[in-house]
């Protein structure tokens, strides 16, 4: 079955300082990735996508992801992050079923920013 | 402004008392969607619509019902609310099928059931 990991359930990282949140998938064929962010009291924003192609996806924030097909992930970076960047991360991968695209979400990945 | 709106956004309940969430999107998407997001477990689909009258179940349908009878409106019903049933639940929308379809989310609504 498909499904989603995300190992690090909370994060925590000084303003200015690089990021990395890692995503493992397990999907028996080319996956669809997806990376949303949820702000504080918001719904989710896409970051980024991954279809095929150029495995360096670039998103919108600054933030870009590499899909590494040997390993199964899909980690998101950032070179600097802002205290705006606060959030829970959520890492999913679209699976095509019953005629509907549905997302696999993994359990996110809560990132808090010291000043 | 295109966007998916959901009412209530805060509800507080007691077990047994029938409720429902309104979804409505204004970009004549065909798909949409219920998730509910609990700590640990992320987002899980409920329920799913691809048009009007058509609807199916997704991962957790139990205890839910969904209708649509409009193209931009999709709400959800819990006829019989009980506590684990409290959560908080997201309304999404797609313009397509295809697994490249973006799907855009609503604010979301926090659901406690007493």
């Amino acid at each position: 079955a498909q499904s989603v990991t995300q190992p690090d359930i909370h994060i925590t990282v000084s303003e200015g300082a690089s990021l990395e949140l890692r995503c493992n998938y397990s999907y028996g064929a080319t996956p669809y990735l997806f990376w949303y962010v949820q702000s504080p009291g918001q719904g989710l924003q896409l970051l980024l996508k991954y279809f095929s192609g150029d495995t360096l996806v670039q998103g919108i924030k600054g933030f870009e992801a590499e899909f590494k097909r040997s390993q199964s992930s899909f980690n998101l970076r950032k070179p600097s992050v802002h205290w705006s960047d606060a959030a829970e991360y959520f890492c999913a991968v679209g699976r095509f079923s019953g005629g509907y695209n549905k997302l696999i979400f993994g359990a996110g990945t809560r990132l808090a920013v010291h000043p | 402004e295109a966007q998916v709106t959901q009412n209530p956004r805060y509800l507080i309940t007691v077990t047994g008392k029938k409720l429902t969430v309104t979804c409505s999107q204004n970009m004549n998407h065909e798909y949409m969607s219920w998730y509910r997001q609990d700590p640990g477990l992320g987002l899980r689909q409920i329920y799913y619509s691809m048009n009007v009258e058509v609807t199916d179940k997704g991962d957790v349908p139990e205890g839910y019902k969904v209708s649509r009878k409009e193209k931009r409106n999709f709400p959800l019903i819990l006829e019989s609310p009980s506590p684990n049933q409290t959560s908080l639940y997201f309304c999404a929308s797609s313009l397509g099928s295809g697994r490249d379809n973006e799907q855009f989310f609503g604010p979301g609504t926090r659901l406690t059931v007493l």
